[in-house]
C-alpha cells in the first residue's frame, strides 16, 4: 500500500511569490491533515479535512494560506503571497476513519521543505 | 492550553536500553502517540496509548499514566538505525495532534 506522498519535496521562492504544495493521502483515508514545523519548534496543526470538507482550520496562520481538497482525494495548500516567516517543513497526514481507536492513527508524508528568501 | 515536554537530546550505547519521557498537560485527554522521525523523512507511527499501562511492540514499548500526565517510550537492544528524533503527541477530544518538540536520540557504538 502506497503511503502519503507530497510534492514538491523542496521549494525555494522569493518573498511575495506564490507556492502550491500538494498532498496525496493513503487511498481510502477520509481524514487529511496539514501540519507545519518551523525551525526549532514543534510540529503544529494547520488544517483538517474530512473528505472534501474543512473540519477544523483553527491552525491556519492567516488568509494568505488556502487549502483545498476538491473531490475528497488529494489536497493542495497554497501560500500567496509568501512571507519569510512561512519557511518551514509542511507535513501532510491522513487517517482512515475518525473516532476509531486504531483506525485514527495518522500516517505522515515526508513533508515539503519551503524556503522563502 | 496544552503543553508537552520531552528532553531535547539523549545519547545511548548500541545494545543498551533507553527510556524517553514525555509529560503533558491537557484537558479531555484522548490518546498519546509516539512517532519516530529520521532526518528528512516522514514521522513514522510507533505506538498509541489511551489507557494506563504498558503497550509492547517488539523492541519498542510505550507506557502511559493518565493521572500523572506521563508517558515513556522504551527502546531495547538499541541499534544504530534507532538514531532519530522521537516525537510525543497528544490528542484531546476530537482535536488534531499536539506535538512535543521531539527528542533527538543518538546511538553510539
Amino acid at each position: 500500500e502506497a503511503g502519503v506522498t507530497q510534492f514538491p519535496s523542496h521549494s525555494v521562492i522569493e518573498k511575495g511569490q506564490t507556492v502550491t504544495l500538494r498532498c496525496d493521502p493513503i487511498s481510502g483515508h477520509d481524514n487529511l491533515y496539514w501540519y507545519r514545523r518551523v525551525m526549532g519548534k514543534e510540529i503544529k496543526f494547520l488544517l483538517h479535512f474530512v473528505k472534501e470538507s474543512k473540519q477544523d482550520e483553527s491552525g491556519m496562520p492567516n488568509n494568505r494560506f488556502l487549502a483545498e481538497r476538491t473531490g475528497g482525494t488529494y489536497s493542495t495548500l497554497k501560500v500567496q503571497p509568501a512571507e519569510l516567516e512561512d519557511s518551514g517543513v509542511y507535513f501532510c497526514a491522513s487517517s482512515q476513519v475518525f473516532g476509531s481507536r486504531s483506525a485514527d492513527t495518522q500516517y505522515f508524508g515526508p513533508g515539503t521543505r519551503l524556503t522563502v528568501l | 492550553g496544552q503543553n508537552i515536554d520531552q528532553p531535547t537530546e539523549m545519547t545511548a550505547t548500541e545494545g543498551a536500553i533507553v527510556q524517553i519521557n514525555c509529560t503533558y498537560q491537557t484537558s479531555g485527554f484522548n490518546g498519546l502517540f509516539w512517532y519516530q522521525q529520521h532526518a528528512g523523512e516522514a514521522p513514522t507511527f510507533l505506538s498509541y496509548n489511551v489507557l494506563d499501562g504498558l503497550e509492547e511492540k517488539g523492541r519498542f514499548s510505550s507506557f502511559l499514566s493518565r493521572s500523572k500526565g506521563y508517558s515513556y517510550l522504551l527502546l531495547k537492544e538499541l541499534q544504530m538505525k534507532d538514531s532519530a528524533s522521537y516525537l510525543c503527541a497528544v490528542r484531546s477530544g476530537n482535536t488534531p495532534l499536539v506535538f512535543g518538540k521531539g527528542t533527538r536520540l543518538s546511538v553510539i557504538a
